[in-house]
């Protein structure tokens, strides 16, 4: 089965500084996709960025990067230049081939002013 | 924008009550799945299917079945609720069954059992 772990239970920033959430994977399957969702205190997930297993390169969606380290079964987000709205819950997720995703159990992010 | 709809945002049911939780997508999503979130627990997943009539337990179906009776709609049942499943809710669908298709969820249900 797969596992997720996030180790980080809540994180601070300052503003406009960069932020690495952590995320290890745990899992046998040889092809498998890595995600980030945020979730904000009004509670929708917000899906953020993705990362094939097979993929070279790491992942990047505007302020957001995925660093991939396959080896290390690592994925952690970093998000440069925070913001005040990037306070919220963040989750790393895992998808198998059958798309049944398992998610860690979140770090919380504060960015100060 | 795809749009996953969940019925209720607040629910209090007593223990013992039979709770029907439902969940309907609007782009013909192949996917469908029912999360609880639970604090310094993630998302843990309970049931999804990946077509009409067909179910697959996740990592905590007990105390819950669901039903897949239209492609649309996708509905989460507590046979009998009990205090020890007060928690939010979560519904979601994806496109494909395949492992680069992201999930998109409903705003949750957050159910109270008294």
């Amino acid at each position: 089965a797969q596992k997720i772990t996030q180790t980080q239970p809540g994180m601070f920033v300052q503003e406009k500084e960069a932020v690495t959430l952590d995320c290890t994977y745990d899992t046998s399957d040889p092809s498998y996709g890595l995600f980030w969702y945020k979730q904000p205190s009004s509670g929708e997930m917000i899906f953020l960025i993705y990362q094939g297993s097979y993929d070279q390169q790491n992942a990047t969606e505007g302020r957001y990067s995925l660093n991939f380290q396959k080896a290390r079964k690592s994925a952690n987000l970093v998000i440069s230049a925070s913001q005040l709205g990037d306070s919220a819950m963040y989750f790393c997720a895992m998808s198998p081939e059958g798309n049944d995703m398992r998610f860690g159990a979140g770090t919380r992010l504060t960015v100060k002013p | 924008d795809v749009k996953v709809t969940q019925s209720s945002r607040y629910l209090v049911k007593r223990t013992g009550e039979k709770v029907f939780l439902e969940c309907v997508q609007d782009m013909d999503h192949e996917n469908m799945f029912w999360y609880r979130q639970d604090p310094g627990l993630g998302l843990r997943l309970i049931y999804f299917s990946y077509d009409v009539k067909m179910k697959e337990k996740g990592d905590i179906p007990e105390g819950y079945s669901v039903s897949r009776e239209k492609k649309e709609r996708f509905s989460l049942i507590l046979e009998s609720a009990s205090t020890n499943q007060t928690s939010m809710y979560l519904c979601a669908s994806s496109l494909r069954t395949d492992n680069n298709s992201p999930l998109h969820f409903g705003n949750g249900t957050r159910l109270t059992v008294t």
